[in-house]
């Protein structure tokens, strides 16, 4: 089965910072992986996604996320954290060919950024 | 237009009432969910249409009932619920299985 990890419950940064919130992936085939983050009440949205291609993948507001093969990681970072970007942040790894469920979602981070 | 809407935003029903979630797309997408929410906790998928069809069914309970009347919209029936139905509903949408989902901003019910 697809699953992906998220080792840490909850990151706390500095503002100005880098940050890096952990995934790590396990799964049967290519990975397709995604980053979604969630604001308090509100629904999940989208940042990025690795499909294939380059290993750097850009998103929106300023994350990366860097999709390593060899650690079955896909970690998200930012360079310079905001405390806008304090949220819940899920990594999701698409389900198996053939299956509808859409998405295995990750445990989630608390992402809290100090000003 | 790439949102998808959800209505009413917040609710608050006795157990012993009927009420409906709404949701709404206008992108195409021909896949859609209805996942359940708790607090800091990841989404549940409960429900998945695929061209209008349930396809999947996560052993939800029959409480809850959805209903997809057509390719935009997607509605959750909800009746006779437990407390411990309180949660945020999200519905979700998306075009094919490589693509990322959208997700609307959630119903958050209440159940007393």
């Amino acid at each position: 089965a697809q699953s992906v990890a998220q080792p840490e419950d909850q990151v706390n940064v500095a503002e100005g910072n880098p940050l890096t919130v952990k995934c790590t992936y396990s799964v049967s085939g290519n990975p397709y992986l995604f980053w979604y983050v969630q604001y308090p009440n509100r629904g999940l949205q989208f940042l990025l996604k690795y499909i294939t291609g380059d290993n750097l993948v850009k998103g929106s507001y300023g994350f990366e996320a860097e999709f390593n093969k060899s650690q079955t990681s896909f970690h998200l970072k930012k360079p310079s954290a905001l405390v806008s970007d304090s949220a819940l942040y899920f990594c999701a790894v698409r389900d198996i060919p053939g299956s509808a469920r859409q998405l295995t979602f990750g445990s989630g981070t608390q992402l809290t950024v100090l000003p | 237009d790439t949102e998808v809407t959800q209505t009413p935003k917040h609710l608050v029903m006795g157990m012993t009432n009927k009420k409906s979630l709404k949701c709404e797309q206008h992108m195409g997408h021909r896949a859609m969910y209805w996942y359940k929410q708790k607090a800091k906790k990841p989404p549940e998928l409960m429900f998945v249409y695929s061209y209008e069809k349930l396809s999947i069914n996560e052993s939800v309970p029959s409480r809850f009932s959805p209903e997809c009347p057509n390719s935009s919209l997607l509605n959750l029936h909800l009746h006779a619920l437990q407390p411990e139905d309180s949660a945020l509903y999200l519905c979700a949408s998306r075009r094919t299985r490589n693509t990322e989902a959208f997700f609307g901003q959630g119903t958050r019910l209440t159940v007393v």
